[in-house]
């Protein structure tokens, strides 16, 4: 069935520092791949997303790279902040008269001051 | 714009009570969709509604779990004979058009409803 993995789950990183958040997904026919931040106890909120017939899109700190080939997406964070601490799911969904996302299982990112 | 409201943001049950969970859609928006997290879990998918239509539940377990989104009120997840597993946050999110569709805008998602079971 659809599958989404995720990697890594958690991720520590120095401010100032990049993180990087890696996704695979099983269904080739995803055209659709959003990234949102879920901070503890809150509501997830879309932060980048970006369709298949784009390879790249960047938002200031944040860009996703999509690899359609290889199945693969990727977050990057730049000059990471305390704030940016949160827990990030990315989610793929295919193409049809459905809204449904499949979604990572999560990656508990940590910037340390 | 009040964004996607659920209600209610807590709620305790006993087993085999039953739960009702409410979501208002963000002004302008006619497409509904419940998700449920379990701890330290991503989100799954449960049902996408739009208004008097149940367009995609195969996320929806096929016993005591059902969904609505009426003509007219908020759009209703119905939880009956809980049990300690249905325990979760379960999220409602809304978007304008048809994500699928080539929609380009975002899914709002409310802020949640806990479920504790006892």
């Amino acid at each position: 069935g659809e599958n989404v993995e995720q990697h890594p789950s958690t991720l520590s990183v120095q401010e100032g520092d990049s993180a990087v958040i890696k996704c695979t997904y099983s269904d080739s026919a995803s055209n659709y791949f959003p990234w949102y931040k879920q901070e503890l106890g809150k509501r997830p909120q879309l932060i980048i997303d970006i369709r298949s017939n784009v390879g790249e899109k960047k938002d200031q700190r944040i860009a996703v790279t999509l690899n359609k080939t290889a199945k693969h997406f990727s977050l990057h964070i730049t000059e990471t902040q305390p704030e940016d601490s949160a827990v990030y799911f990315c989610a793929a969904m295919r193409p049809g008269n459905t809204g449904k996302l499949i979604f990572g299982q999560g990656t508990t990112l940590q910037v340390k001051p | 714009n009040a964004g996607v409201m659920q209600n209610p943001r807590h709620l305790v049950r006993r087993r085999g009570q039953e739960a009702r969970l409410r979501c208002s859609p963000m002004k302008g928006h006619s497409h509904v969709y419940w998700y449920r997290q379990l701890p330290e879990e991503g989100l799954k998918f449960m049902v996408y509604l739009q208004k008097e239509n149940i367009i995609d539940e195969s996320g929806m377990p096929k016993e005591r779990f059902s969904a609505e989104f009426p003509k007219e009120g908020p759009s209703i997840l119905r939880i009956q004979q809980v049990v300690r597993g249905d325990s979760a946050a379960y999220f409602c999110a809304s978007s304008r058009g048809n994500l699928a569709g080539g929609y380009t805008g975002e899914l709002f998602f409310g802020e949640g409803s806990r479920l504790t079971v006892l």
